[in-house]
C-alpha cells in the first residue's frame, strides 16, 4: 500500500511569490492535515480537511489556505511569501472521521529567499 | 507556550544505556501518540495510547499514558544507534482531529 506522497519535495521561492504544495493521502484515507515544521516552533498545525471540507484550522494568517478534492488529494497554498515561511511542510492522512492515527508524508522543504 | 512539554529537549547517550523521555501537559487528551522523525523525512508513528494508565511495549520501547491522560513517557532499554532521531509526542483532544505536538526530544545514541 503506497504511503502519503507530497510534491514537490524541495522548492525555492522569493519573497512575495506564491506557492502551491500537493499531498496525496493513503488510498482510502479521507482526512488530510497540514503542518508546518521549523526548528524554532516545532510542528504547528495548519488545517485539516475531511471530505472536501475544512474541519479544523490552526493559528496561521489568511495567506495560508488549502483545499481538498473529491479523490481526497489536497493542496495548500501560501501567498505573498515571507522569509519566515521557510519550513518543512508536512501532510498527514487519517482513515476515518474519528480515527486516531495519522500517517505523514516526507514533506516539502520550502525555502524563501 | 507549548500545549505539550517534552523533556529533555536533547539527549546524548552511549549505546546500551537506558533512557526515558517525558511528555507533559495540563490538558486532558483523548489519545496520545509518539512519533520518531529522521532528518529529511516525515514523522513515523510508533504507538497510540488511549486509556489512562495504559502501557504498550514495542520491542525495546515502552510507552505509558498517565492515569489522568495528561502525560506520557517513553522508555528505551539498551539504546542502539538506530534509535537516533527526533521523538515527538502528539495529543488529540475532541476526538480527534485537533492534534497538538510537543517540540520533541532529539536523541543521539553513540556507538
Amino acid at each position: 500500500k503506497a504511503g502519503v506522497t507530497q510534491t514537490p519535495r524541495y522548492l525555492i521561492k522569493t519573497r512575495g511569490q506564491q506557492v502551491t504544495l500537493s499531498c496525496s493521502p493513503i488510498s482510502g484515507h479521507r482526512s488530510v492535515s497540514w503542518y508546518q515544521q521549523t526548528p524554532g516552533q516545532g510542528l504547528q498545525f495548519l488545517f485539516e480537511y475531511f471530505s472536501e471540507t475544512q474541519r479544523n484550522k490552526g493559528n496561521f494568517p489568511g495567506r495560508f489556505s488549502g483545499r481538498q478534492f473529491s479523490n481526497s488529494r489536497s493542496e495548500m497554498n501560501v501567498s505573498t511569501l515571507e522569509l519566515g515561511d521557510s519550513a518543512l511542510y508536512l501532510c498527514a492522512s487519517m482513515k476515518s472521521e474519528a480515527g486516531y492515527e495519522q500517517f505523514f508524508g516526507p514533506g516539502t522543504r520550502l525555502t524563501v529567499l | 507556550t507549548q500545549l505539550l512539554e517534552q523533556s529533555p529537549q536533547f539527549l546524548s547517550i552511549q549505546e546500551g544505556e537506558n533512557l526515558t523521555v517525558y511528555c507533559n501537559s495540563s490538558s486532558v487528551f483523548s489519545s496520545l501518540q509518539w512519533y520518531r522523525q529522521e532528518p529529511g523525512e516525515g514523522p513515523v508513528l510508533l504507538v497510540t495510547v488511549v486509556t489512562g494508565g495504559e502501557v504498550k511495549k514495542l520491542k525495546r520501547l515502552t510507552f505509558q499514558f498517565g492515569d489522568a491522560r495528561k502525560d506520557s513517557s517513553l522508555h528505551i532499554t539498551a539504546a542502539q544507534p538506530g534509535d537516533t532521531g527526533l521523538y515527538l509526542c502528539a495529543g488529540a483532544r475532541n476526538n480527534n482531529n485537533d492534534m497538538r505536538f510537543g517540540a520533541g526530544t532529539r536523541l543521539t545514541v553513540k556507538p
